[in-house]
């Protein structure tokens, strides 16, 4: 079974510029969940959809939305972005939203906000 | 809401030496504990996690953690280390319905 992919790996934004990431979960999985992890504030939970509802969100500005489609697949979105969004964005997935599950993650991407 | 501690942020230690990665967690609920390991330039992956019953866990790899209620503590430990473990671990702490804290990482490197 194929992992948790996201696309793209890396990235380069200047300030003010909006991105969208993309996250494809484990054939099967329903649930997906958002994280960024910077150096200073570690790995922070930004969003977790299921069935294309969000769950849960993170303390995190409303600059930063997401979207779950049917297939399952989800993007994140942030707008006018600012130089401290620089970090790694982790998406991981589960069957379903059961606290109990192993989250599996992708390999991240890495945005770069110049 | 839970959080997490990890009480060492590096932990350098020798080839074939046991080691210990503390974290120490905080919850008003029963809570399901997670330890992840990152390599470089990927994601994480689960190591092990406690969800209930035996308070002893183990990995495929030769880690083990011990749930212990009263010290709210779920320590990480291997007796023998090998180069191929240097890596970031992280403790993370889960309570039903709620979402996944983590802690800020200890970063295990193996000296030869």
């Amino acid at each position: 079974k194929a992992g948790v992919t996201q696309t793209p790996r890396y990235l380069i934004k200047t300030r003010g510029q909006q991105v969208t990431l993309s996250c494809s979960p484990i054939s099967g999985h329903r649930s997906v969940s958002w994280y960024q992890q910077t150096p200073g504030q570690g790995l922070q939970f930004l969003f977790e959809y299921f069935s294309e509802t969000q769950r849960n969100k993170g303390n995190f500005p409303g600059r930063f939305s997401g979207r779950q489609f049917s297939n399952s697949r989800s993007e994140m979105n942030v707008s006018t972005l600012e130089l401290g969004d620089s970090a790694l964005y982790l998406c991981a997935s589960t069957a379903v939203p059961e606290s109990r599950d192993t989250q599996y993650f992708g390999p991240g991407t890495r945005l770069t906000v110049l | 809401a839970q959080s997490v501690t990890q009480l060492d942020s590096q932990v350098p230690v020798f080839e074939e030496a046991p080691v210990e990665l503390r974290c120490n967690y905080s919850s008003s609920v029963s809570v399901y504990l997670f330890w992840y390991v990152q390599y470089p330039n990927q994601g994480l992956q689960l190591l092990l996690k406690y969800l209930s019953g035996s308070t002893l866990v183990e990995s495929i790899n030769g880690f083990e953690a011990e749930f212990n209620k009263s010290q709210t503590s779920f320590h990480l430990r291997k007796p023998s280390v090998h180069i191929s473990d240097t890596a970031e671990y992280f403790c993370a702490v889960r309570a039903s319905g709620n979402d996944m804290r983590f802690g800020a990482g200890t970063r295990l490197t193996v000296k030869p």
